[in-house]
């Protein structure tokens, strides 16, 4: 089935230590985000991709890193994690033109204690 | 840059009822997209849908409708006929131009009442 495939579904971490959101699609989409949600905020733009090779910094960008090598994966890295990126995170991506639709993956929760 | 405000963190409406989710936003482009998100406890982010900048006629797909108001800046969902699984969270959201990343506001929490 087409789509975009998060890991993990959950995680609790140690504050301090180093977590890797993994987020593959199968879409071919050119542009690739991420996003954090938490309550009262909405969804906001950590940092983004609109082609293989290229990324850029979205609203939120400080203590995440990402990498684009190839066109499925769209790895999130926190260094360092701390209490405050307790959150969702959710990878989208879209086709580039045409209607912009874009396709979210089911999320990763994350508690860092 | 641009900004969605959603205003009303939370609505309730009596099933079979009709209900409006209010969404403007602040922009200075003159062609973009406007789209409504549904997510329920599932977590999923599901698009309710779409609206064109340039289309005059409001969107419609079956019990949804907005209301664009492009002078205004304004774009609000219509639930027609409320059902019980439509209890969910609401975002409206934007985007403009070809690599541009899509802009959501703070979202509405609607509660169906049986």
């Amino acid at each position: 089935i087409a789509g975009i495939t998060q890991a993990p579904t959950s995680q609790i971490l140690a504050a301090g230590r180093r977590m890797t959101l993994r987020c593959t699609q199968d879409m071919r989409h050119n542009a690739m985000y991420w996003y954090r949600q938490d309550l009262g905020l909405g969804l906001r733009l950590i940092h983004y991709s609109n082609t293989a090779g290229t990324t850029g910094k979205g609203e939120v960008p400080d203590g995440y890193s990402v990498s684009r090598a190839n066109t499925d994966d769209f790895p999130l890295t926190l260094a360092s994690a701390v209490p405050s990126q307790t959150s969702v995170y959710f990878c989208a991506s879209r086709r580039t033109g045409g209607s912009y639709g874009y396709t979210f993956g089911s999320g990763t929760r994350l508690t860092v204690v | 840059a641009q900004t969605v405000t959603q205003s009303q963190p939370e609505m309730s409406v009596q099933e079979a009822e009709t209900v409006t989710l209010s969404c403007t936003y602040d922009t200075s482009e003159s062609d973009y997209y406007l789209f409504w998100y549904k997510q329920p406890p599932s977590r999923q982010m599901i698009l309710v849908i779409r609206q064109e900048a340039y289309k005059q006629q409001n969107a419609t797909e079956n019990r949804f409708s907005v209301n664009f108001q492009k002078a205004a800046k304004s774009f609000s969902l219509k639930i027609s006929d409320s059902q019980l699984g439509d209890a969910a969270m609401y975002f409206c959201a934007y985007t403009s131009g070809a690599n541009s990343k899509l802009t959501f506001g703070k979202g509405i929490t609607l509660s169906v009442r049986p």
